[in-house]
């Protein structure tokens, strides 16, 4: 069965650091692209970052620029999020996705995890 | 870059079609043919839907429909079932400093 299975969310202090991570299987997972999407309570879905099959292409939206860092061990079939300089607006729902193609951005996201969530308090 | 202009809810009875409507500029959704539509129910993952405008995954339901006419992108659903009521994501990819954007999403209810 294919799945994407994320961990890491928890409370943190505003300022603070969490590291997410992303346990994907049922896939060759370098052989696709994986984003992190994080939805903030009452909100809609964000498009936060992400990395090409072989994680030497990464992209972020302007809101985490310089404070998030993704990354992916394809020996582990894992993804990451490094989120450093938290502020109270990070608070979210985060789902890593695996995309459809090799490159990111490109197509869309077709299996998504349950989530993980994330609460930085003020 | 500003998210994707989507209606914040439509409505329709069961039996009936619907389209949901997704706006963007000339540098994602009137640019490239990589617009994709999510299913989104509440404490769920996120589904696929369409991808490629009008591509389908195996799957998912032939009452799905996608297009696009210059910026706007479009989501039809037919045959209205129960089951649709979910809240409706439109994504594009984006030639900007945000490799993909989506939209505000809309919120399906089914009188």
């Amino acid at each position: 069965e294919v799945q994407m299975l994320e961990s890491g969310g928890g409370l943190v202090p505003r300022g603070g650091s969490l590291r997410l991570s992303c346990a994907a299987s049922g896939f060759t997972f370098s052989s696709y692209a994986v984003s992190w999407v994080r939805q903030a309570p009452g909100k809609g879905l964000e498009w936060v970052s992400g990395v090409s099959g072989s994680g030497g292409s990464t992209y972020y939206a302007d809101s985490v620029k310089g404070r998030f860092t993704i990354s992916r061990d394809n020996s582990k079939n894992t993804l990451f999020l490094q989120m450093n300089s938290l502020r109270a607006e990070d608070t979210a729902v985060y789902y890593c996705a695996k995309e459809i193609r090799l490159i990111a951005g490109l197509g869309g996201m077709d299996v998504w995890g349950q989530g993980t969530t994330v609460t930085v308090s003020s | 870059q500003s998210a994707l202009t989507q209606p914040a809810s439509v409505s329709g009875s069961p039996g009936q079609s619907i389209t949901i409507s997704c706006t963007g500029t000339s540098s994602d959704v009137g640019a490239y043919l990589y617009v994709s539509w999510y299913q989104h129910r509440p404490g769920k993952a996120p589904k696929l839907l369409i991808y490629d405008v009008i591509e389908r995954p195996s799957g998912v339901s032939a009452r799905f429909s996608g297009s696009k006419s210059g910026k706007t992108a479009s989501l039809t659903i037919s045959g209205l079932q129960a089951e649709d009521e979910a809240d409706y994501y439109c994504s594009s990819y984006a030639s900007s400093s945000t490799l993909v954007l989506f939209g505000g999403g809309t919120k399906l209810t089914v009188l």
